[in-house]
Parts: C-alpha cells; structure tokens; sequence
C-alpha cells in the first residue's frame, strides 16, 4: 500500500514569509494528491487538489506542485498570516474510492 | 461540517462493552467512510460504503464493523470495545469515486472515544 511522508516537526515561521510543506510518497504515482487543513478538534477541511498530468495549482495564496518523478508534492502558502496556522494533511488516491493521508505537518505563523 | 453529523461527539466506556457511531449525512453522497486518528499514525481508514448496504474494508478493519442501511446513516459499531480502539473517529462523505472523478472528502467533527 501507499505510503506518505511528511514531515512530523513543527513548522515554525514568521508572519508574511511564504510556508512550504512537503508530502513524499514511496509506491506508484497516484492518479492526484490532495491536501487538507484541520485545526485542532475538528475535522479535515479540503483545500486543494491536483492531478498527476498537473504541475502545479493555485488558489488565492495556496500553490501547490506534483513531481512524480521524485514522488513528491510541495505545498506553499505565501505570506501567510497566524490565521493560517493548523495542521496540514496530504492525500493520495489509492484505488478508486480510498484515500491515503499523511500524519500531517503542523504550522505555526508568529506575528 | 454542514450536511454531515456524528454522534455522540465524546463517549466513555469500558472494555468490553460494545458502542456505536453514527454518521448522518444530508447531502445525499454515495460514499462514506469511517477513519480513526491516532498520534503519530495519522487518519487511517477503517471501513467504508460505496452505496446502501455495500461496504469494504479498510487498513484497519479488525474489531469493527459497519452497516449502512439507509442512504444517509452510516453506522461503526466496536462489538466489544478494547483500549487501543480509544481514538477519534472520524466520519467523511464523498460524492465521486469513480476512476475519472477525484475523491474529495467532506469530514464530520468526529466522535471522541475513551475506552478504559
């Protein structure tokens, strides 16, 4: 089965500077990735989702890429706010109706 | 978590005893899914149901079960409940799952279980 890698330490940055998040994955490209926010006590919420025939997605301050030749996805929010802090999961489709995810990374914005 | 709901939200019991989730969902989805997440292991699915009364299993299926008798009501039930099934259950609904669609998931605000 799939398996994801992000990593598990907090990341910790300064209000206005630009977050990158990494998801690696070690078996077959799936046919997309995506990621999720969720904040502590509640559920995962939907924030992007980008196809294997994809390089890279945006919205609004969110950019995601997808390299499967390294078997890995970057997930970028630029000047970001302390509003954005929360914990950021990755997905990848495995099947048709499963998805994997990640154990997410946790992101602290400082003002 | 508009459209979908879990109950009950928090849950005490002892080992041994058998407990039921439910997940209600108002959006008329054809899939729902039940994850667990636990520090360190991330969500993890545990069943899930592609229409009224077809079900699957998921990566950590042993000690659980699942029916789904109505469209809109997908039921967990830990037949005899054990420690290391404390967790937090998560419900999720999905309108697409076929090979040309993607799978995007809307979450409830799960159910926080404590087995003593």
């Amino acid at each position: 089965s799939q398996k994801i890698e992000q990593n598990s330490e907090a990341l910790n940055i300064q209000e206005g500077k630009t977050a990158t998040l990494t998801c690696n994955y070690t078996n077959y490209s799936p046919a997309y990735l995506q990621w999720y926010r969720q904040d502590p006590g509640r559920g995962p919420v939907f924030l992007l989702l980008i196809r294997e025939n994809e390089k890279e997605k945006r919205k609004e301050r969110l950019k995601v890429t997808f390299d499967t030749t390294l078997k890995q996805s970057l997930f970028h929010i630029t000047a970001s706010q302390p509003a954005d802090s929360a914990t950021y999961l990755c997905a990848l489709a495995e099947g048709f109706q499963k998805l994997v995810f990640g154990t997410g990374t946790r992101l602290l914005v400082s003002p | 978590d508009a459209g979908i709901t879990q109950s009950p939200r928090h849950k005490v019991t002892e080992t041994g005893t058998p407990v039921t989730l439910r997940c209600h969902q108002t959006e008329n989805h054809r899939y729902m899914y039940w994850y667990r997440q636990d520090p360190g292991h991330g969500l993890r699915l545990i069943h899930y149901s592609y229409g009224v009364k077809d079900t699957d299993k998921g990566e950590v299926s042993d000690g659980y079960s699942v029916s789904r008798s109505k469209t809109e009501d997908f039921l967990l039930t830990l037949e005899s409940a054990t420690s290391s099934q404390t967790s937090v259950y998560f419900c999720a609904i999905s309108e697409s799952g076929s090979i040309s669609g993607a799978n995007v998931l809307t979450f409830g605000a799960g159910s926080r279980l404590t087995v003593l």
